[in-house]
């Protein structure tokens, strides 16, 4: 149980061009989901946090107009890195949290790699 | 959430246990402890999580002292898949920040 998945899991796009990458929960209905980035030997870094029918909560310093989120249903959640540059370069992993008892814990896809060249 | 601190990378003998340190001294007492493993290029695993109690699944034990300012997570017969690098972390409600990690690496 507790499934996420994301697709697609590699892209490589040209500078200025938009990619969508989407987040589902297999299995279960999400609280909440997550969006981090991952630079090569570093940690993870939460981008924004998005629930349901309600705009996301971005950490300080991510764009919220370039990475834009929107979160459908309780078990869709997509990213789109707009106007994408080169520097936009990472693995984005999404996480979707599952309320048991008293508390959420997040599961993770596999990532997404992303190219901009 | 409480900052996390852990050792940059450890050894282990395949078979042997693998004991994961975790400093978390400012956690309040709401916050659980999470660990997750990211092998390569994947996403982060779910291994376990705890309040203040010891608690054990399939894949780890995981000891928290008393005062609850530090964790042990427990791999009991470590296996050339458990190379990975491991986060701790400290969570009130949902969200959660890593830290670092502590890379292991389980030897033949």
């Amino acid at each position: 149980g507790a499934v996420v998945s994301q697709h697609p899991s590699r892209v490589i796009c040209k500078s200025g061009t938009s990619v969508k990458i989407e987040c589902r929960s297999l299995d279960f209905q999400a609280t909440t989901m997550f969006w981090y980035r991952q630079f090569p030997k570093q940690s993870l870094m939460l981008m924004a946090t998005s629930n349901e029918g309600s705009k996301a909560t971005y950490e300080q310093g991510v764009e919220k107009d370039k990475f834009l989120i929107n979160h459908a249903s309780l078990t869709l959640s997509t990213l789109t890195v707009t106007s994408a540059h080169p520097e936009d370069s990472s693995f984005y992993i999404c996480s979707a949290s599952l309320l048991d008892s008293t508390v959420e814990t997040q599961y993770f896809g596999p990532g997404t790699r992303l190219l901009v060249l | 959430d409480a900052k996390t601190t852990q050792p940059p990378s450890m050894d282990c003998a395949e078979g042997r246990a693998a004991n994961l340190p975790c400093n978390h001294s400012t956690i309040s007492g709401n916050e659980y402890v999470y660990w997750y493993r990211q092998i390569h290029s994947q996403g982060p695993q779910y291994i376990i999580h705890g309040l203040k109690n010891n608690e054990t699944n399939e894949m780890a034990s995981l000891i928290i002292t008393e005062d609850r300012k530090s964790s042990t997570l427990i791999l009991p017969h470590a296996t050339l898949r458990d190379t990975a690098v491991y986060y701790c972390s400290t969570t009130s409600g949902s969200r959660l920040t890593f830290g670092e990690g502590t890379q292991l690496t389980v030897n033949p």
